[in-house]
């Protein structure tokens, strides 16, 4: 019964390509977010939809592009993959946006080479 | 602009030492604050969190954390460590931005407990 899952959990792939990471989450909650973690396993917001709204968008390159086609789903697609993007993204979820526990999945490991 | 602070990057204990993680956040207004767990190759998970009520607060595993508001931090306990506590541990603070309410993580501390 995974409650925040990603697919896949991890991706090889050449400089310039596209790829997409995808999100679900069973727990019925209203809000769902992408964080990059480098490898100093700083972790850092880039999306947070609510509601498959949009509601916070950090400073990220327009190469990359979220897209909630339900409250349950939070995929994340990346044009033109640059050696940066190399990354853990770690997608999750709470219940509201204000203040509540956020439940990660397993996270997705990007390589770029 | 909101910011959380930890001030240990990596630490080294031996089993049934003393635990300490320090937390600091600048952020004038209502927080809650958390602690989350990334065991190694894992997610990360809740460790404890503060909203409101006693400043100290009880999480899983014997972890505690108190809330000191003058302070500005919320550093994680715990009396006596084992091995399997060897994790990286992220505090994080939510509050009102612009745009919405968002939660800021630290950079994270290593701890690695020896056996």
């Amino acid at each position: 019964d995974t409650a925040v899952s990603q697919t896949p959990k991890y991706l090889v792939t050449q400089m310039g390509n596209d790829k997409s990471i995808k999100c679900e989450q069973n727990l019925g909650h209203d809000t769902m977010y992408w964080y990059k973690q480098d490898s100093k396993k700083f972790l850092k917001i880039m999306f947070s939809y609510n509601n498959k709204e949009l509601i916070i968008n950090e400073t990220v390159p327009n190469r990359f592009s979220p897209k909630s086609p339900d409250k349950a789903h939070l995929n994340l697609h990346i044009n033109s993959l640059e050696l940066g993007d190399s990354a853990v993204y770690f997608c999750a979820s709470s219940l509201r946006q204000s203040g509540d526990t956020q439940y990660f999945g397993p996270g997705t490991r990007l390589t770029v080479l | 602009a909101q910011s959380v602070s930890q001030h240990n990057h990596h630490v080294i204990l031996s089993e049934a030492a003393s635990l300490e993680l320090g937390c600091n956040y600048s952020y004038g207004g209502t927080v809650n604050l958390f602690w989350y767990v990334q065991y190694p190759g894992q997610h990360l998970q809740l460790l404890l969190k503060y909203f409101s009520g006693d400043p100290l607060v009880k999480g899983i595993k014997g972890f505690e954390a108190e809330f000191i508001k003058s302070k500005f931090s919320f550093n994680l306990r715990k009396p006596s460590v084992q091995w399997s506590d060897t994790a990286e541990y992220f505090c994080a603070v939510n509050a009102r931005g612009t745009g919405g309410f968002k939660t800021i993580f630290g950079a994270g501390t290593r701890l690695f407990v020896k056996a």
